[in-house]
């Protein structure tokens, strides 16, 4: 199994482009997150899903989407992207609920916006 | 706000050393998780708690419900232990996470 993966690892916007990070696990895992992580704060939950279809927002959903129509992939698409977005994002997936179940992490993606 | 607060924030340590993380939080939970991030930011769950002590080879994982507290103890600590260990709670009333900002540790050989 090749676990969570996530691409691109490395990234620079401008101000105002469009991205979408690519999520995608092998592990027929119902539950799939995006994190970022910014230095002095803990990680903060963007957007989340139950499953394929089903999506909904966490803390900081604010100018991120994000879409669910396979099992397997979870990408997070930035609108227009702003310097505050500049992060390291982390996606995750668990079997079922994350607190029953260890949630296993990508390698990140550290995102520079300019 | 800040549910969840870790202590200490950075901790240096001399190779076989018993070293505790310590991780305090706010409101009532329905499980606890502690994470590892290693040097090259990869993240991996090393325990998830709702109650009492957990084990994994020279690690241990305690919480105290009550006073809504949790130690993550590493025994005879070895440089490859250094990382940045992060304590995570799920509440029972929300849907969600929330993390501590994580405890530096550095283990000198």
């Amino acid at each position: 199994n090749a676990g969570v993966t996530q691409t691109p690892k490395f990234q620079v916007l401008k101000t105002g482009q469009s991205m979408t990070l690519q999520c995608a696990q092998d592990m027929n895992h119902e539950y799939m997150s995006w994190y970022r992580q910014d230095p002095g704060m803990g990680l903060r939950l963007i957007h989340y899903s139950v499953g394929a279809g089903i999506t909904d927002q966490g803390e900081v959903p604010n100018g991120y989407n994000v879409s669910r129509s396979t099992t397997e992939d979870f990408p997070l698409r930035l609108l227009s992207a702003a310097p505050s977005q500049t992060s390291v994002y982390f996606c995750a997936s668990s079997y079922a609920g994350p607190d029953i179940y260890e949630q296993y992490f990508g390698p990140g993606t550290r995102l520079t916006v300019t | 706000k800040n549910e969840v607060e870790q202590s200490p924030q950075n901790l240096t340590a001399q190779e076989g050393e018993f070293i505790t993380i310590n991780c305090s939080y706010s409101v009532g939970i329905s499980a606890l998780h502690w994470l590892q991030q290693h040097p090259g930011g990869g993240i991996v769950s090393l325990f998830m708690l709702s109650s009492g002590k957990k084990k994994h080879g020279r690690l241990i994982a305690t919480i105290n419900i009550q006073e809504k507290h949790s130690s993550l103890h590493i025994t005879a600590s070895h440089p490859r232990d250094s990382a940045v260990y992060i304590c995570a709670v799920y509440p029972t009333t929300g849907n969600q996470f929330y993390f501590g900002t994580g405890t530096s540790l550095t283990v000198i050989p």
